[in-house]
Order: structure tokens, then C-alpha cells, then sequence
């Protein structure tokens, strides 16, 4: 089966803090993706990476950044976290058509 | 940004009932149609993946089927059961592997 692992299910920060969201697939997968998750509004792709070292921009990709030094691993980063960035973010790793998701991090930013 | 538009937004049934959503999306660049089902606290699943007109998969009480030239497709549960309740997700698939998610149908099943 495939593993997509994110570091925190509730994460809570403070205003202007950087905060990394982590996520790790086991399946050798070339392409991941940042979704944040909003009521009414359905996932929205923040950032996606078809590769190491390779970074493309989604719909929502102000205040956020992203990192992919291991094929594995796919970091998510506020640069200085907002109130507005309070969101469900979810990671996927995907081969072909099927995406496989994490089970979410939850945060708070007050 | 492309608009895929669920509905409708919510749906309480009672267990045993048969249901429905629809699903809207762009019918130009079309590549594929997801469904997932999204269980509270639980990772998103695929259902479905449907890329040619005419589609129609099945997967026990769940089938979905798709209109490519119109832009639609349907989910359809037979049966409804206290554990289908869930948030159901399409999601369309332009190039590549890049999905426009709609804003999701919440099933609610009372048994």
C-alpha cells in the first residue's frame, strides 16, 4: 500500500512564526502536491514538484514555499505565518492519473 | 481558474436510500475525472478514475458515470449505509497530473 506520512495531524502558531509542514511517500512516486483545505471552498493546490529539486506553482502559492531536495520528501513552508493560512493542508504523491493523500495537518495560526 | 461546481452541497439521507451528485467541470482539455471519498479524520480515498466519454465504473453499492461533450458526471450510491457518510470529492484533471477539486458533496447517513 501506499504511505504518505505528514509530520503533525494539529499544529498550532503564533503570528509571523515559519512553519514547515513535512511530508514523506514511500512509493517511489516522481510527483507531490500542497493542498490546503477551506469550508466550501474544496482543496486548493497550493504548490506541486514532478520532480527533486523541481517546484511549480498552483492556484494559491502567495505566502508559501516549497522544498524538494529527496524524492521522498515534500516540504511546505510559511515564510511568516498569518491568521489567514489557519487551514486543513494536505499532501499527495501521485504516479500516472491516481493521487494517494496524507491524512492532513490541521493548523492554527493566532 | 478552472470551476468545477458539486452538488449539491449537502445531503442527509436515511439508511437504505439511494443517492445521487453531480459533478460539473470544463468539457474542453479534458484528461480525467476523480472521485474521492473523504472520511472525517481519514486520508482521501479514489473511488473512481474515468478519462474516456461514456464511462461508467463500479465499485460494490458506489458507480459513477461520465459525459465528456456535456461536462458532467454522476455518482450514484444504492443502499445508503451509516458508513458512506462521508465528504465526496470530484476532481478534474486537465494535463499532466494537476487536479481542480470541487468544494465537495457531505453525505450524512442515518441509520
Amino acid at each position: 500500500d501506499v504511505k504518505v506520512t505528514q509530520s503533525s495531524r494539529y499544529l498550532v502558531k503564533r503570528t509571523g512564526e515559519k512553519v514547515f509542514l513535512e511530508c514523506v511517500q514511500d512509493m517511489d512516486h516522481e510527483n507531490m502536491f500542497w493542498y490546503r483545505q477551506d469550508p466550501g471552498l474544496g482543496l486548493r493546490l497550493i504548490y506541486f514538484s514532478y520532480d527533486v529539486k523541481m517546484k511549480e506553482k498552483g492556484d494559491i502559492p502567495e505566502g508559501y514555499s516549497v522544498s524538494r531536495e529527496k524524492k521522498e520528501r515534500f516540504s511546505l513552508i510559511l515564510e511568516s505565518a498569518s491568521t489567514n493560512q489557519t487551514s486543513m493542508y494536505l499532501c499527495a504523491s501521485s504516479i500516472l492519473y491516481e493521487q494517494y493523500f496524507g491524512p492532513g495537518t490541521r493548523l492554527t495560526v493566532t | 481558474i478552472l470551476n468545477v461546481e458539486q452538488s449539491p452541497q449537502s445531503l442527509h439521507v436515511q439508511e437504505g436510500d439511494s443517492t445521487n451528485f453531480t459533478c460539473s467541470f470544463p468539457s474542453s482539455n479534458f484528461y480525467a475525472l476523480h472521485w474521492y471519498r473523504w472520511e472525517t479524520a481519514k486520508s482521501p480515498e479514489a473511488l473512481f478514475v474515468m478519462t474516456l466519454n461514456g464511462d461508467e465504473k463500479k465499485k460494490g453499492r458506489i458507480s459513477a458515470t461520465l459525459n465528456t461533450k456535456e461536462g458532467y458526471s454522476y455518482l450514484y450510491i444504492k443502499g445508503s449505509q451509516p458508513e458512506d457518510s462521508a465528504t465526496y470529492l470530484c476532481a478534474f484533471m486537465e494535463y499532466g497530473n494537476k487536479l481542480v477539486f470541487g468544494a465537495g458533496t457531505i453525505l450524512r447517513v442515518k441509520s
